[in-house]
């Protein structure tokens, strides 16, 4: 089972600044990896997948990056909507795994 | 507009059974591949099972394997998910998602919880 970490497990930012939230696996999933953005009491949301493309609808402030066992998701400056958890997910291989979140709250 | 609307869940008794319901409109639910992620309170997310498009193939994580069971209806667009001997691990709100060509979960229902306890 490929194991997902991500950091920090919460940032604390104001709007308007930089996120960089971290995804490291266990191994190799090469780019098949995915973000998911929750809010509190709504289902997940597809943000990025296969490492950098951004799912239908979403803003361009948000971006993927990485290949192998290291990605990044960048949100280049956030709005009040943005303040949330993110999860990656991989789907290189069975069983499907996610990281145990990021939390993005305002400082 | 794609829709998904679980149903089903409720609370139930340790070793009882509860079978939960997706039903999916907006999308040609035959070509498309299911899946199942649940969410514990508080927790992160977690995958279930996913069911292809014809049925023909299932996979479960092996939390559930062998006590869960995924189908589907192409003729009523709907997938199930059969859960017998139920432990008070498997309380979660459960979701089901639609499973994209690239094979990512771009679309999900809102959820129905499920609480195990005596």
């Amino acid at each position: 089972e490929i194991v997902l970490t991500q950091s920090p497990a919460t940032l604390s930012l104001s709007p308007g600044e930089r996120a960089t939230l971290s995804c490291r696996a266990s191994q190799s999933v090469s780019s098949y990896l995915a973000w998911f953005q929750q809010k509190p009491g709504q289902a997940p949301r597809l943000l990025i997948y296969d490492a950098s493309n951004r799912a239908t609808g979403i803003p361009a402030r948000f971006s993927g990056s990485g290949s192998g066992t290291d990605f990044t998701l960048t949100i280049s400056s956030l709005e009040p909507e943005d303040f949330a958890v993110y999860y990656c997910q991989h789907r290189s291989n069975w069983p499907i795994t996610f990281g145990p979140g990021t939390t993005v709250d305002i400082k | 507009e794609v829709q998904l609307l679980e149903s089903g869940g409720g609370l139930v008794q340790p070793g009882e059974s509860l079978r939960l319901s997706c039903a999916a409109s907006g999308f040609f639910f035959t070509t498309y591949d299911m899946t199942w992620v649940r969410q514990a309170p508080g927790k992160g997310l977690e995958w279930v099972s996913t069911i292809s498009a014809g049925g023909s193939s299932t996979y479960y994580a092996d939390s559930v394997k062998g006590r869960f069971t995924v189908s589907r209806d192409n003729s009523k667009n709907t997938v199930y998910l059969q859960m017998n001997s139920l432990r008070a691990e498997d309380t979660a709100v459960y979701y089901c998602a639609k499973v994209s060509s690239r094979s990512y979960y771009d679309y999900w229902g809102q959820g129905t919880l499920v609480t195990v306890s005596s």
